[in-house]
Protein backbone atom coordinates (compact mmCIF):
# COMPACT_ATOMS: atom_id res chain seq x y z
CA UNK A 1 0.00 0.00 0.00
CA UNK A 2 1.00 3.73 -0.04
CA UNK A 3 3.86 5.15 2.69
CA UNK A 4 3.02 8.36 4.58
CA UNK A 5 6.60 9.03 5.85
CA UNK A 6 6.49 11.02 9.40
CA UNK A 7 9.73 13.02 10.59
CA UNK A 8 11.08 13.04 13.50
CA UNK A 9 9.75 10.17 14.61
CA UNK A 10 10.44 11.64 18.12
CA UNK A 11 11.02 15.08 19.49
CA UNK A 12 12.76 16.57 22.70
CA UNK A 13 12.82 20.24 22.71
CA UNK A 14 12.98 23.05 25.25
CA UNK A 15 9.89 25.12 26.22
CA UNK A 16 9.67 28.16 24.17
CA UNK A 17 11.55 26.43 20.89
CA UNK A 18 9.80 25.44 17.78
CA UNK A 19 9.72 22.43 16.28
CA UNK A 20 9.04 21.30 12.75
CA UNK A 21 7.53 18.02 11.49
CA UNK A 22 7.33 16.71 8.09
CA UNK A 23 4.69 14.80 6.40
CA UNK A 24 5.57 13.07 3.14
CA UNK A 25 4.14 11.00 0.69
CA UNK A 26 6.31 8.56 -0.86
CA UNK A 27 4.71 6.63 -3.96
CA UNK A 28 1.55 8.71 -4.62
CA UNK A 29 0.50 12.85 -4.63
CA UNK A 30 -1.97 13.94 -1.87
CA UNK A 31 -4.00 16.86 -2.27
CA UNK A 32 -5.25 16.72 1.20
CA UNK A 33 -3.51 15.84 4.38
CA UNK A 34 -4.44 15.67 7.56
CA UNK A 35 -3.02 16.73 10.91
CA UNK A 36 -3.78 14.91 14.39
CA UNK A 37 -2.57 14.78 17.86
CA UNK A 38 -3.05 11.67 20.03
CA UNK A 39 -2.92 11.90 23.86
CA UNK A 40 -2.16 8.54 25.86
CA UNK A 41 -5.19 6.02 25.96
CA UNK A 42 -7.19 8.76 23.90
CA UNK A 43 -8.52 8.93 20.79
CA UNK A 44 -6.66 11.01 17.76
CA UNK A 45 -8.23 14.71 17.57
CA UNK A 46 -8.11 16.24 14.08
CA UNK A 47 -6.38 19.41 14.53
CA UNK A 48 -6.28 20.86 10.65
CA UNK A 49 -6.69 19.61 6.70
CA UNK A 50 -3.87 20.81 4.76
CA UNK A 51 -5.14 21.44 0.60
CA UNK A 52 -1.78 21.52 -0.88
CA UNK A 53 -1.20 25.32 -2.31
CA UNK A 54 -3.62 27.01 -0.19
CA UNK A 55 -4.41 27.90 3.77
CA UNK A 56 -4.81 25.37 6.23
CA UNK A 57 -8.12 24.75 7.75
CA UNK A 58 -8.06 24.44 11.72
CA UNK A 59 -10.51 22.70 13.67
CA UNK A 60 -11.89 24.62 16.87
CA UNK A 61 -9.93 25.14 19.34
CA UNK A 62 -6.56 24.61 17.86
CA UNK A 63 -4.40 27.84 17.50
CA UNK A 64 -3.68 28.49 14.23
CA UNK A 65 -0.70 31.05 15.10
CA UNK A 66 0.62 28.15 17.34
CA UNK A 67 0.70 25.63 15.11
CA UNK A 68 1.88 26.03 11.72
CA UNK A 69 0.74 24.06 8.67
CA UNK A 70 2.87 24.25 5.55
CA UNK A 71 1.73 22.43 2.77
CA UNK A 72 3.94 23.35 -0.45
CA UNK A 73 3.86 20.87 -2.78
CA UNK A 74 1.52 16.87 -3.10
CA UNK A 75 4.00 15.36 -1.16
CA UNK A 76 5.15 17.55 1.49
CA UNK A 77 3.09 19.16 4.56
CA UNK A 78 4.88 20.46 7.51
CA UNK A 79 3.12 21.49 11.13
CA UNK A 80 5.38 23.25 13.17
CA UNK A 81 4.95 23.67 16.67
CA UNK A 82 5.79 27.40 17.53
CA UNK A 83 6.92 28.13 20.96
CA UNK A 84 6.20 24.86 22.20
CA UNK A 85 5.20 24.29 25.82
CA UNK A 86 5.03 21.18 28.08
CA UNK A 87 1.20 20.74 27.53
CA UNK A 88 2.19 20.69 23.77
CA UNK A 89 4.26 17.14 24.67
CA UNK A 90 1.35 14.91 22.73
CA UNK A 91 1.73 12.20 19.65
CA UNK A 92 1.74 14.27 16.33
CA UNK A 93 0.25 12.08 13.47
CA UNK A 94 -0.30 12.83 9.90
CA UNK A 95 -2.44 11.61 7.22
CA UNK A 96 -2.86 11.64 3.67
CA UNK A 97 -5.60 10.71 1.44
CA UNK A 98 -4.64 9.06 -1.82
CA UNK A 99 -5.50 10.59 -5.47
CA UNK A 100 -8.75 8.66 -5.82
CA UNK A 101 -9.44 10.96 -2.33
CA UNK A 102 -11.71 8.65 -0.04
CA UNK A 103 -11.36 7.37 3.30
CA UNK A 104 -10.64 3.83 1.96
CA UNK A 105 -7.34 5.84 0.75
CA UNK A 106 -6.18 7.43 3.89
CA UNK A 107 -2.87 6.66 4.59
CA UNK A 108 -1.31 7.52 8.42
CA UNK A 109 2.47 8.01 9.17
CA UNK A 110 4.34 6.71 11.94
CA UNK A 111 3.84 9.47 14.00
CA UNK A 112 5.64 12.34 15.85
CA UNK A 113 6.17 12.36 19.41
CA UNK A 114 7.02 15.18 20.73
CA UNK A 115 8.39 15.53 23.84
CA UNK A 116 8.46 19.76 25.68
CA UNK A 117 10.83 20.25 28.94
CA UNK B 1 -21.82 12.32 24.88
CA UNK B 2 -18.89 11.21 22.61
CA UNK B 3 -20.52 10.23 18.80
CA UNK B 4 -18.49 6.88 18.81
CA UNK B 5 -17.85 4.95 22.10
CA UNK B 6 -15.06 2.09 22.40
CA UNK B 7 -14.16 0.31 25.82
CA UNK B 8 -10.34 0.41 25.83
CA UNK B 9 -9.81 -2.30 27.85
CA UNK B 10 -7.49 -4.21 28.18
CA UNK B 11 -8.75 -7.12 26.31
CA UNK B 12 -6.67 -10.21 27.14
CA UNK B 13 -6.92 -13.31 25.31
CA UNK B 14 -4.77 -16.66 24.32
CA UNK B 15 -3.40 -17.14 21.39
CA UNK B 16 -5.83 -19.03 18.54
CA UNK B 17 -9.15 -17.35 20.72
CA UNK B 18 -11.15 -15.29 18.43
CA UNK B 19 -11.27 -11.31 19.64
CA UNK B 20 -14.48 -9.58 19.40
CA UNK B 21 -14.48 -5.78 19.20
CA UNK B 22 -17.11 -3.49 19.16
CA UNK B 23 -17.79 0.36 18.86
CA UNK B 24 -21.09 1.98 18.93
CA UNK B 25 -22.01 5.44 17.80
CA UNK B 26 -24.50 7.60 18.09
CA UNK B 27 -24.48 10.21 14.58
CA UNK B 28 -26.84 8.18 12.35
CA UNK B 29 -25.64 10.02 9.42
CA UNK B 30 -22.92 7.34 9.43
CA UNK B 31 -22.25 5.80 7.04
CA UNK B 32 -18.61 4.54 6.32
CA UNK B 33 -16.84 2.76 8.93
CA UNK B 34 -13.17 2.13 9.43
CA UNK B 35 -11.20 -0.43 11.83
CA UNK B 36 -7.34 0.45 12.41
CA UNK B 37 -4.28 -1.03 14.18
CA UNK B 38 -2.28 0.98 16.00
CA UNK B 39 1.00 -0.56 17.51
CA UNK B 40 2.43 1.34 20.31
CA UNK B 41 4.17 4.59 19.31
CA UNK B 42 3.18 4.12 15.65
CA UNK B 43 0.20 5.43 13.15
CA UNK B 44 -3.00 3.52 12.84
CA UNK B 45 -2.76 1.13 9.78
CA UNK B 46 -6.47 0.54 8.12
CA UNK B 47 -7.38 -2.93 8.51
CA UNK B 48 -11.18 -2.94 7.39
CA UNK B 49 -13.04 -0.31 5.33
CA UNK B 50 -17.11 -0.84 4.81
CA UNK B 51 -20.14 1.06 3.72
CA UNK B 52 -23.25 1.38 5.27
CA UNK B 53 -24.61 -2.30 7.03
CA UNK B 54 -23.21 -5.93 6.26
CA UNK B 55 -20.58 -7.84 6.71
CA UNK B 56 -16.75 -7.78 4.94
CA UNK B 57 -14.37 -10.79 5.70
CA UNK B 58 -10.58 -10.27 4.62
CA UNK B 59 -8.35 -13.62 5.63
CA UNK B 60 -8.86 -13.89 9.92
CA UNK B 61 -10.52 -10.16 10.08
CA UNK B 62 -14.15 -9.88 9.87
CA UNK B 63 -15.97 -6.31 9.95
CA UNK B 64 -20.11 -6.24 10.72
CA UNK B 65 -21.74 -3.01 10.55
CA UNK B 66 -25.62 -3.14 12.01
CA UNK B 67 -26.70 0.50 11.63
CA UNK B 68 -30.07 -0.40 13.21
CA UNK B 69 -28.27 -0.76 16.73
CA UNK B 70 -25.43 1.92 15.42
CA UNK B 71 -22.94 -1.13 16.70
CA UNK B 72 -19.71 -2.08 14.73
CA UNK B 73 -17.82 -5.16 15.52
CA UNK B 74 -14.61 -6.88 14.42
CA UNK B 75 -13.51 -9.92 14.66
CA UNK B 76 -10.74 -11.80 14.37
CA UNK B 77 -10.18 -15.51 14.02
CA UNK B 78 -6.94 -17.36 14.94
CA UNK B 79 -5.60 -14.58 17.25
CA UNK B 80 -1.85 -14.29 17.26
CA UNK B 81 0.54 -12.77 19.53
CA UNK B 82 1.29 -10.23 16.29
CA UNK B 83 -2.47 -9.19 16.50
CA UNK B 84 -1.46 -7.29 20.26
CA UNK B 85 -2.37 -3.64 19.18
CA UNK B 86 -4.86 -0.80 19.68
CA UNK B 87 -7.39 -1.32 17.89
CA UNK B 88 -9.26 2.06 16.93
CA UNK B 89 -13.11 2.20 14.65
CA UNK B 90 -13.74 5.21 12.92
CA UNK B 91 -16.45 6.45 11.00
CA UNK B 92 -17.73 9.54 9.22
CA UNK B 93 -21.06 10.62 7.36
CA UNK B 94 -19.06 11.38 4.06
CA UNK B 95 -16.84 9.57 2.28
CA UNK B 96 -13.55 11.93 2.41
CA UNK B 97 -11.07 11.91 5.10
CA UNK B 98 -12.15 15.03 7.08
CA UNK B 99 -13.87 14.61 9.74
CA UNK B 100 -13.59 10.90 10.49
CA UNK B 101 -14.78 10.33 14.07
CA UNK B 102 -12.11 8.15 16.43
CA UNK B 103 -13.09 5.75 18.89
CA UNK B 104 -10.20 5.83 22.16
CA UNK B 105 -9.30 2.39 20.71
CA UNK B 106 -9.26 -1.17 22.30
CA UNK B 107 -5.73 -2.34 23.78
CA UNK B 108 -5.57 -5.93 22.86
CA UNK B 109 -3.26 -8.22 24.03
CA UNK B 110 -2.87 -12.17 22.55
CA UNK B 111 -0.41 -14.25 25.21
CA UNK B 112 1.05 -17.15 23.48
Amino acid sequence: GAVVSQHPSWVICKSGTSVKIECRSLDFQATTMFWYRQFPKQSLMLMATSNEGSKATYEQGVEKDKFLINHASLTLSTLTVTSAHPEDSSFYICSAEGEQGYTGELFFGEGSRLTVL
Amino acid sequence: QKEVEQDPGPLSVPEGAIVSLNCTYSNSAFQYFMWYRQYSRKGPELLMYTYSSGNKEDGRFTAQVDKSSKYISLFIRDSQPSDSATYLCAMSVSDSGYALNFGKGTSLLVTP
